[in-house]
């Protein structure tokens, strides 16, 4: 069974800060992998897909890559800014569900 | 943008109710899914459905139950609720397509007194 880990599992940076956010997973057969962010008491939010073939996707402060021979991904947020506080979870697809880590949370700090 | 749906933000039942909590989605996407989200244990996977009247148990589908009659909704169903159901439920949604991405509903705090 896949499985999704994320570390650190907490991370505290004063803001303007560059920094990199981990998932890896276990099985390699994937489809795609999805980065979402979580505030508190709320559903996910969508961020970045990549898909299998890709090797990186920005959108613009953010960008995530996989390697997905290594069982790995990263996101990465430039110049962090107080509202990128939130739990930021990885979930990759092997064929129609979805599994996921726990998540980072990023406290930000003003 | 696609909209998933959720009936309710915060539901208070009582132990032995039987309770619904309704999600709706306006993409026309064929999967819909069920998760539990509780602290130190992620999400997890209670049914997920790919098509009308087809659903299929994830890992933790005890104590649940499922129901799509319709493409656009998909309902859970707590048949006896107990206190260790009280938990975040999140739906969410895709295209069929391997390739797609999930969407999700803003969550449904449950509460089992």
């Amino acid at each position: 069974k896949q499985e999704v880990t994320q570390i650190p599992a907490a991370l505290s940076v004063p803001e303007g800060e560059n920094l990199v956010l981990n998932c890896s997973f276990t099985d390699s057969a994937i489809y795609n992998l999805q980065w979402f962010r979580q505030d508190p008491g709320k559903g996910l939010t969508s961020l970045l897909l990549i898909q299998s073939s890709q090797r990186e996707q920005t959108s613009g402060r953010l960008n995530a890559s996989l390697d997905k021979s290594s069982g790995r991904s990263t996101l990465y947020i430039a110049a962090s800014q107080p509202g990128d506080s939130a739990t930021y979870l990885c979930a990759v697809r092997p064929v129609d569900q979805f599994y996921f880590g726990t998540g980072t949370s990023l406290t930000v700090i003003p | 943008d696609v909209k998933v749906t959720q009936s309710s933000r915060y539901l208070v039942k009582r132990t032995g109710e039987k309770v619904f909590l309704e999600c709706v989605q306006d993409m026309d996407h064929e999967n819909m899914f069920w998760y539990r989200q509780d602290p130190g244990l992620g999400l997890r996977l209670i049914y997920f459905s790919y098509d009308v009247k087809m659903k299929e148990k994830g890992d933790i589908p005890e104590g649940y139950s499922v129901s799509r009659e319709k493409k656009e909704r998909f309902s859970l169903i707590l048949e006896s609720a107990s206190t260790n159901q009280t938990s975040m439920y999140l739906c969410a949604s895709s295209s069929r397509g391997p390739r797609e991405p999930q969407h999700f509903g803003d969550g449904t705090r449950l509460s089992i007194l």
